[in-house]
């Protein structure tokens, strides 16, 4: 069955440095989702992104997040400086569009020290 | 705006035991719902869902009902199994087209034998 992958499952980085979180949606799927998850809150909503452009991203996707398709595959979330507080669990989902159920990935866990 | 309110865990059960985990949401409109589930390790999975008001959702012997009166899309299962010990996630889609997932905080169910 056809499933969500992202890598990597654990990064450590330290706080001001750049991170790339990867994901590899379902082959045939046209919307793609990241939320995060700091421990012991809810899940939250991120960005959505269909067509090669974000379509809805919430407040806490500010300037130093980026997202990216890069190729016909990957689907990324770039944090460009880090803080402490961006610790947490980041989840991909995709979905195909002609439902309304989302896919999600294993998750990373992202550490800033 | 759109909320999800899930009933604090964890809830620890006996096997053979039944279960009801709460969930209440305010949304404007008629938003879809769901209950993911996400086991040790693993990413969110799609229980259930329901798309319009008294539709029943139901998956591996869980079903929950969508309460437009008491805005409600509560989970049940009749006789858990120490394999349904995880983390239960109530979310909405919202009416209208913005199809991110506003979720709840989790529930963790852990079922002995």
């Amino acid at each position: 069955e056809p499933e969500v992958t992202q890598t990597p499952s654990h990064q450590v980085t330290q706080m001001g440095q750049e991170v790339i979180l990867r994901c590899v949606p379902i082959s045939n799927h046209l919307y793609f989702y990241w939320y995060r998850q700091i421990l012991g809150q809810k899940v939250e909503f991120l960005v959505s992104f269909y067509n090669n452009e974000i379509s809805e991203k919430s407040e806490i996707f500010d300037d130093q997040f980026s997202v990216e398709r890069p190729d016909g595959s990957n689907f990324t979330l770039k944090i460009r400086s880090t803080k402490l507080e961006d610790s947490a669990m980041y989840f991909c989902a995709s979905r195909q569009g002609s439902t309304d159920t989302q896919y999600f990935g294993p998750g990373t866990r992202l550490t800033v020290l | 705006g759109n909320s999800v309110t899930q009933m604090e865990g964890p809830v620890t059960l006996s096997e053979e035991a039944f279960l009801t985990i709460n969930c209440t949401y305010t949304a404007t409109g008629y938003p879809s719902l769901f209950w993911y589930v996400q086991y040790p390790g693993e990413g969110l999975q799609l229980l259930l869902k329901a798309t319009k008001a008294d539709d029943k959702g139901s998956n591996k012997g869980f079903e929950a009902t969508y309460r437009k009166e008491t805005t409600s899309f509560h989970l049940e299962k009749g006789s858990v199994q120490v394999s349904d010990s995880a983390v239960y996630f109530c979310a909405l889609s919202a009416q209208g087209g913005s199809e991110k997932l506003v979720f709840g905080k989790g529930t963790k169910l852990t079922v002995n034998p």
